[in-house]
């Protein structure tokens, strides 16, 4: 199956600092990513959607200054949470899918710790 | 009214019991199905794809698509221990589409 990298898996930063977090397809490219969190016990919260080479399609309810996408390559796309702060700790999953499939592959997960 | 609804469990069985996990949708415009495993602080790991209506069988794994009924199943025989996770049906309308989950299914296989 397609492989999906992030890094880093665990992170943990004062309040006030900015994280960036990358999300890698290695074996395919990945012409779609979507950026995930996810609370201890809940399911996936999509947060964005985001398409190579252009902006990202925020959700309703998520800070697009706060949570910056960027898919610059077919293979990788960087979400930076900036001023970061405490309630921001959290699970970030990112997804990817190739160009006309539906199936998405997800990383690992990259736990948020903001202190 | 959610547009997936899954039991969020927990469900317990025996090992090698048959498990049978659900959903159902409200959306007629979803045309694919899937079905993620997630193990405790994982991401999700892709198990069954169906496109459309019909069976699809994977070694221990069948799932099922009923799109007249919207209903969707997984089935798991010989359940093991290792089978113990998170279950989350995820489906949408169209490749490169976002996903819409179900809230997850709590799966644990006892000795």
């Amino acid at each position: 199956g397609a492989v999906v990298s992030q890094h880093p898996s665990w992170v943990i930063c004062k309040s006030g600092t900015s994280v960036k977090i990358e999300c890698r397809s290695l074996d395919f490219q990945a012409t779609t990513m979507f950026w995930y969190r996810q609370f201890p016990k809940q399911s996936l919260m999509l947060m964005a959607t985001s398409n190579e080479g252009s902006k990202a399609t925020y959700e309703q309810g998520v800070e697009k200054d706060k949570f910056l996408i960027n898919h610059a390559s077919l293979t990788l796309s960087t979400l930076t949470v900036t001023s970061a702060h405490p309630e921001d700790s959290s699970f970030y999953i990112c997804s990817a899918v190739d160009r006309g499939f539906a199936e998405q592959y997800f990383g690992p997960g990259t736990r948020l710790t903001v202190t | 009214q959610k547009e997936v609804e899954q039991d969020p469990g927990p469900l317990s069985v025996p090992e090698g019991a048959i498990v049978s996990l659900n959903c159902t949708y409200s959306n007629s415009a979803f045309q694919y199905f899937m079905w993620y495993r997630q193990y405790s602080r994982k991401g999700p790991e892709l198990l069954m794809y169906t496109y459309s209506s019909g069976n699809k069988e994977d070694g221990r794994f069948t799932a099922q698509v009923d799109k007249s009924s919207k209903y969707i199943s997984l089935f798991i025989r010989d359940s093991q221990p290792s089978d113990s996770a998170t279950y989350l049906c995820a489906m949408s309308g169209g490749g490169g589409n976002k996903l819409t989950f179900g809230t997850g299914t709590q799966l644990k296989v006892e000795l």
